[in-house]
């Protein structure tokens, strides 16, 4: 079956450690995205990236960083200074086809719980 | 990207058609208005879009006013599946779009 797949569902992490979040699609979308989203609020893009080895900032990347070394991972690691880290962290992919529509798929999420 | 406003929550009897406003007063002309949903703990999930037409799939239709200032988005038989927050968003078809998720509608299904 094609889809997005992140893992682990839950993470729990001591403040001050960093930690990375997976993000796996095997649907052959050149476009990935990450999405924080808080308690009764929407989503908020954190880092996305059109191509290999290469992605830019979004509203919140502040505390984050990524990489895309791969057409099919986009693995996202929230840092230490990021001041708020728990959240429910949501990865996205779509498939750029010129300037016809799209829509983005997403992953099931992984919530972050920092302690 | 134009803004949306939307209720905040809704309530829908079971078996109803569910009918969901969204007002973009601001959209241009080349963007688009997209539909998604959020079920608790889940991806928001791709409902359907439109860019002036009506539009109908297997999961909903999408109303769109002939000024494009507003749209709504019907469930035609809601069942309690379809309890989620409802997110409508305006987003140009060009450059490095991204989706920018508001607060949505809590849509509630009653059994």
């Amino acid at each position: 079956d094609g889809g997005i797949t992140q893992s682990p569902k839950y993470l729990f992490r001591k403040e001050g450690q960093n930690v990375t979040l997976s993000c796996e699609q095997n649907l052959n979308h050149d476009a990935m995205y990450w999405y924080r989203q808080d308690p009764g609020q929407g989503l908020r893009l954190i880092y996305y990236s059109q191509i290999v080895n290469d992605f830019q900032k979004g509203d919140i990347a502040e505390g984050y960083s990524v990489s895309r070394e791969k057409k099919e991972s986009f693995p996202l690691t929230v840092t230490s200074a990021q001041k708020n880290p728990t959240a429910f962290y949501l990865c996205a992919s779509k498939r750029d086809i010129g300037t016809s529509p799209y829509e983005q798929y997403f992953g099931p999420g992984t919530r972050l719980t920092v302690t | 990207d134009a803004k949306t406003t939307q209720p905040t929550s809704m309530d829908c009897a079971e078996g109803r058609a569910a009918n969901l406003p969204c007002n973009h007063s601001t959209i241009s002309g080349n963007e688009y208005v997209y539909w998604y949903r959020q079920i608790h703990s889940q991806g928001p999930q791709y409902i359907i879009h439109g860019l002036k037409n009506n539009e109908t799939n297997e999961m909903a239709s999408l109303i769109i006013t002939e000024d494009r200032k507003s749209s709504t988005l019907i469930l035609p038989h809601a069942t309690l599946r379809d309890t989620a927050v409802y997110y409508c968003i305006v987003i140009s078809n060009f450059g490095n779009e991204k989706l920018t998720f508001g607060t949505g509608t809590r849509l509630t299904i009653i059994p």
